[in-house]
């Protein structure tokens, strides 16, 4: 059981590239959060996915954009990478409702240039 | 407004000493409320949470937390520091109990724990 899963652990892009980011669970949750890390402020939600085909904006979805084509996996796409964007990324799966714990994936770290 | 505020953004105890990381929130709905912790370079992992049974909430590694509904507050405690302690705590509250959205669950924006030896 690997849990949550996140694929690259680094990477660095220039201003306009676009790239995906992976993120993978085992535990058959129905739900998966990508959610942005930045000093001083939290998490803060970008999109979310209430299962399979499900896809839902969060606190901050502009410049990103995700699929949920099967329950285990939920990529990030960034369309057009802004230094904006520089930040730390992780994904997120629980099994249901919101007392329900939420599992974390490793983290990407993002440097956009 | 619906939010959940930490209090201190940096908190440094000696090594045996106690430790204290403040967290209020505020919700129209009785909450669900959650501390995290996240050790340098780590993902986040669950310390304890509560969802509306017993106040005082037990977690691991000798953490604990008392909900006080007049003060609003979830506060973490821990009696006696030590140096594996180090981390960044988030507080997250879920504002409405038993609704299937993630985007109901608001994080603090962390307290980072330094513990002197």
């Amino acid at each position: 059981n690997a849990g949550v899963t996140q694929t690259p652990k680094f990477q660095v892009l220039k201003t306009g590239q676009s790239m995906t980011l992976q993120c993978a669970q085992d535990m058959n949750h129905e739900y998966m959060s990508w959610y942005r890390q930045d000093p001083g402020m939290g998490l803060r939600l970008i999109h979310y996915s209430v299962g399979a085909g499900i896809t839902d904006q969060g606190e901050v979805p502009n410049g990103y954009n995700v699929s949920r084509s099967t329950t285990e996996d939920f990529p990030l796409r960034l369309l057009s990478a802004a230094p904006s964007q520089t930040s730390v990324y992780f994904c997120a799966s629980s099994s249901g409702r919101n007392t329900d714990t939420q599992y974390f994936g490793p983290g990407t770290r993002l440097t956009v240039l | 407004a619906q939010s959940v505020t930490q209090l201190d953004s940096h908190v440094s105890v000696s090594e045996g000493t106690p430790v204290l990381l403040r967290c209020n929130y505020s919700s129209s709905y009785s909450p669900s409320l959650f501390w995290y912790v996240q050790h340098p370079n780590k993902g986040l992992q669950l310390l304890l949470k509560y969802t509306s049974a017993a106040t005082l909430v037990k977690g691991i590694n000798g953490f604990e937390a008392e909900f006080k509904k007049s003060e609003t507050s979830f506060h973490l405690t821990k009696p006696s520091a030590h140096m594996s302690d180090a981390a960044e705590y988030f507080c997250v509250v879920s504002l409405i109990p038993g609704y299937s959205s993630a985007s109901k669950i608001i994080f603090g924006s962390g307290t980072r724990l330094s513990i002197r030896p």
